[in-house]
């Protein structure tokens, strides 16, 4: 099936430090990827759509300039954190619809667990 | 905007007791709607998904799951659950139109099974 990669799965951080994080599609090209937040013990909220060749569409709330996110090319998205803070610490998941499935079905990436100092 | 509601937030169960829990959403058009679970300390991984057709889905590990248009709703069932389920299930729904297929997910169910 497809495979979706993130990269890292943990990263730790002392506050006010920067941190990337890769979502790739292995198996297939997706110019759109999501990208969530779960905090613990609570739902997966979706924070952006990446759009590969535009910019992210942001949901409300999420701040554009905290959380940067680049569409470098059809199997590559990153997420970065600017000058993180505590209160970002959280497990971050990508997904991406594959265009060769039944209604682009979503695949999800194993998530990155952020922790910051 | 669609929303996705469910009812229990946490259910506990003796081992081969049924379950059920209740997942509704609110969109208008064409929706696809997924199960997720959700094991201590790992990342999501999908039960079963409806698209079309048979409104009444099985998944994988015994689960099942019937789409009730009218209602819209989409409950998740097992007639027999085990000790190993205990875990935290996402019902989830996407507009599979234009609306760019994101995802929307419930607030979550946590399942704990005695054994």
């Amino acid at each position: 099936g497809a495979v979706v990669s993130q990269h890292p799965s943990r990263v730790i951080c002392k506050s006010g430090t920067s941190v990337k994080i890769e979502c790739r599609s292995l198996d297939f090209q997706a110019t759109t990827m999501f990208w969530y937040r779960q905090f613990p013990k609570q739902s997966l909220m979706l924070m952006a759509t990446s759009n590969e060749g535009s910019k992210a569409t942001y949901e409300q709330g999420v701040e554009k300039d905290k959380f940067l996110i680049n569409h470098a090319s059809l199997t590559l998205s990153t997420l970065t954190v600017t000058s993180a803070h505590p209160e970002d610490s959280s497990f971050y998941i990508c997904s991406a619809p594959n265009p060769g499935t039944v209604r682009n079905e979503q695949f999800f990436g194993p998530g990155t667990r952020l922790t910051v100092l | 905007a669609q929303s996705v509601s469910q009812h229990n937030h946490h259910v506990i169960l003796s081992e081969a007791a049924s379950l059920e829990l209740g997942c509704n959403y609110s969109y208008g058009g064409t929706v696809n709607l997924f199960w997720y679970v959700q094991y201590p300390g790992q990342h999501l991984q999908l039960l079963l998904k409806y698209f079309s057709g048979d409104p009444l889905v099985k998944g994988i590990k015994g689960f099942e799951a019937e789409f009730i248009k009218s209602k819209f709703s989409f409950n998740l069932r097992k007639p027999s659950v085990q000790w190993s389920d205990t875990a935290e299930y996402f019902c989830a729904v996407n507009t599979g139109d234009t609306g760019g297929f994101k995802t929307i997910f419930g607030a979550g169910t946590r399942l704990f099974v005695k054994a």
